[in-house]
């Protein structure tokens, strides 16, 4: 079974700076998708940014983007410039990539999360 | 992107009395659609697979005659929690998959109390 991981329960970060938020995750799975969602307040689950593992480009969303390195199965967020606005819980999900499980699943192995603050 | 809508946002209900918790899909048709429930300061986690005309496969550890699930459509599925107890007491999401583009959308959760 799949496995995420955040080792950092809390960040904070200045406003304008930059943060990343780390994230491993375990698998046997050759190809899969990894996503960062965003949750604030309102517990509404948000994307804010999707890499599917065949790609070796890290994916860009504006201020977000992502090192994703397979080999070490690492996949972190790095927000530039950050805003109030960020301020949220962040949680990293794998997913399995269709016709690697044998039924409908596909479901998301979240990890933990990080509630990361933005100071003024 | 594609909306699911998630009815009701919050309910009370008196313990022993049970909750319909409704997920639609509102602009694509979903196969599946995945069950979570969130504890505070917690994340996310699966309670059960709902798939379109069939029977919905229970994670391990959640009781399937408590948390009942139907998707009866390819646009609705519904979570009733049966009995309810204050323990039940936890903010649920519901999650469907638009098989046309493999990708799955959340709804907005339901956070529900029991007194």
């Amino acid at each position: 079974a799949q496995t995420v991981t955040q080792s950092q329960p809390e960040m904070s970060v200045q406003e304008a700076e930059t943060v990343t938020l780390s994230c491993t995750y375990d698998t046997s799975e050759s190809d899969y998708y990894l996503f960062w969602y965003k949750q604030p307040p309102s517990r509404q689950m948000i994307l804010v940014i999707r890499q599917e593992a065949y790609k070796q480009q890290n994916a860009t969303e504006n201020r977000f983007s992502v090192n994703f390195q397979k080999a070490a199965k690492s996949f972190s967020l790095k927000i530039s410039d950050s805003q109030l606005g960020d301020a949220a819980m962040y949680f990293c999900a794998y997913r399995s990539r269709e016709g690697y499980i044998d039924n409908y699943g596909q479901n998301f192995v979240f990890g933990p999360g990080t509630r990361l603050s933005v100071l003024p | 992107g594609a909306v699911v809508s998630q009815h009701p946002s919050r309910v009370i209900c008196k313990s022993g009395t049970s909750v319909k918790i409704e997920c639609r899909s509102l602009d694509f048709q979903a196969t599946t659609m995945f069950w979570y429930r969130q504890f505070p300061k917690q994340s996310l986690m699966l309670m059960a697979t709902s798939n379109e005309g069939s029977k919905a496969t229970y994670e391990q550890g959640v009781e399937k005659d408590k948390f009942l699930i139907n998707h009866a459509s390819l646009t609705l599925s519904t979570l009733t929690v049966t009995s309810a107890h204050p323990e039940d007491s936890s903010f649920y999401i519901c999650s469907a998959r638009d098989r046309s583009i493999g990708e799955a959308f959340f709804g907005q959760g339901t956070r529900l109390t029991v007194v």
